[in-house]
């Protein structure tokens, strides 16, 4: 079956970190970019990293340059996003989606991050 | 606040047809190309509408998508209850440092 799986998500301290995780099967996995986008509560869609195929080229959305890496390991089929000095304004579900000349045809069910204290 | 504006809400009745608009400018959906979304109450997006009216293998053709100028459209015919949902267009913009941008949502209730 073609799915993302998303997983990692929790309550973290302000300051802190967390390691998301995609888990992808059924589909050629290093044929595509692969992004994670965020939703807060209530709130629209937001973009916020992706990564080539190959893993040579990686962008992230200013608000978390510095902090957020994103990474994919071909050889398990898997996509992360570390996430290190989170802020309350990080508190969102992350959805993994495959991407194709910028559209995203799948998307994983999401992994709600919390950034409290 | 999105660069693409979407109206917040839109209604109708089942059966009926029902447009969402999308509006950006020049260097966003004036040179590229619009998908859209649709989020049913507690799930993840789902692609409608790629390369502004293409649809997935899976959607029905009750959904369609059209581009004009710098703005976008969403029609859906034959109204369900299982339509209730917020829908997203989505394009970039050559002016920002942005994979893609999306619009603000629009949420669709069926009377």
């Amino acid at each position: 079956e073609v799915q993302l799986v998303e997983s990692g998500g929790g309550l973290v301290q302000p300051g802190g970190s967390l390691r998301l995780s995609c888990a992808a099967s059924g589909f050629t996995f290093t044929n595509y970019w692969m992004s994670w986008v965020r939703q807060a509560p209530g709130k629209g869609l937001e973009w916020v990293a992706n990564i080539k195929g190959d893993g040579s080229a990686r962008y992230y959305v200013d608000s978390v340059k510095g902090r957020f890496t994103i990474s994919r390991d071909n050889a398990e089929n898997s996509l992360c996003l570390q996430m290190n000095s989170l802020r309350a304004e990080d508190t969102a579900a992350y959805y993994c989606a495959r991407g194709i000349n910028r559209y995203y045809d799948l998307w994983g069910r999401g992994t709600l991050v919390t950034v409290s204290s | 606040q999105s660069v693409l504006t979407q109206p917040p809400s839109v209604s109708a009745a089942p059966g009926q047809k029902v447009t969402i608009s999308c509006s950006g400018s020049s260097s966003n959906i004036g040179k590229n190309s619009v998908s859209w979304y649709q989020q049913l109450p507690g799930a993840a997006p789902k692609l409608l509408i790629y390369d502004n009216d293409k649809r997935p293998s899976g959607i029905p053709d009750r959904f369609s998508g059209a581009k004009s100028g710098t703005s976008a459209t969403l029609g859906i015919t034959g109204l369900q209850t299982g339509d209730e949902a917020d829908y997203y267009c989505a394009t970039w913009d050559s002016s920002l440092p942005i994979e893609v941008i999306f619009g603000g949502g629009t949420k669709l209730t069926v009377l």
